[in-house]
């Protein structure tokens, strides 16, 4: 079965800091997809970033990267200069070419004055 | 202009109720999903409508139907509620279904309780 964990159920940074948050996945499949979803206090959900596991270069997009390792089943999610707009709920998610979804229990990150 | 829309965005009710949360895409998307949030922040997903025709059901209660009266529309239908199930529902749409890697929009969510 595909798992999705996220070991850090809560951080906190000071503002303009770079903050890593883990993601870590179990599947047997070699083509899939991975994601990192952004929910702010409004209950939105934002796609913040997306990776192809065919592609070996990490996903960017501007202070958001990704550190991809796929052997080891590995996904985190880097945010640079951190603002108080990133305080939100971080939920890493799988998804398979059945498109089915998978997510983590979530991050829940604080940026702090 | 909101791109994927749910209502009601909470809703109380009692046990063993019928109720209904409405879900609308203004994308053009061909699929839609339904999303379980539970109280750990587990997202689950329910089902997922594409060219209005079932595609998966993650084996969730029958008392949890879909309707899709068209492809802009995915609606979910819930009858004799139990204390369970209350949680956030969210309604998603998407381009592409079959291992595109198409991003997913989210509507807001609503949250139910059941009392």
């Amino acid at each position: 079965a595909q798992t999705v964990t996220q070991s850090q159920p809560e951080m906190s940074v000071q503002e303009a800091e770079t903050v890593t948050l883990s993601c870590t996945y179990d599947t047997s499949e070699s083509n899939y997809y991975l994601f990192w979803y952004k929910q702010p206090p409004s209950r939105q959900m934002i796609l913040v970033i997306r990776q192809e596991a065919y592609k070996q270069q990490n996903a960017t997009e501007n202070r958001f990267s990704v550190n991809f390792q796929k052997a080891a089943k590995s996904f985190s999610l880097k945010i640079s200069d951190s603002q108080l707009g990133d305080t939100a709920m971080y939920f890493c998610a799988f998804m398979n070419r059945d498109d089915k979804i998978i997510f983590g229990k979530g991050t829940r990150l604080h940026i702090l004055p | 202009d909101t791109a994927v829309s749910q209502t009601p965005k909470y809703l109380v009710t009692q046990m063993g109720n019928d109720k209904s949360i409405k879900c609308e895409q203004n994308l053009g998307h061909d699929t839609m999903y339904w999303y379980k949030q539970d109280s750990k922040k587990f997202l689950k997903i329910m089902f997922s409508y594409n060219n209005k025709e079932l595609i998966i059901n993650e084996t969730v209660p029958n008392r949890f139907s879909p309707k899709s009266p068209d492809k802009a529309h995915l609606n979910l239908h819930i009858n004799s509620l139990e204390l369970g199930d209350s949680a956030v529902y969210f309604c998603a749409s998407s381009q592409d279904f079959v291992g595109q890697g198409t991003e997913a929009f989210f509507g807001q969510g609503t949250r139910l309780t059941v009392v």
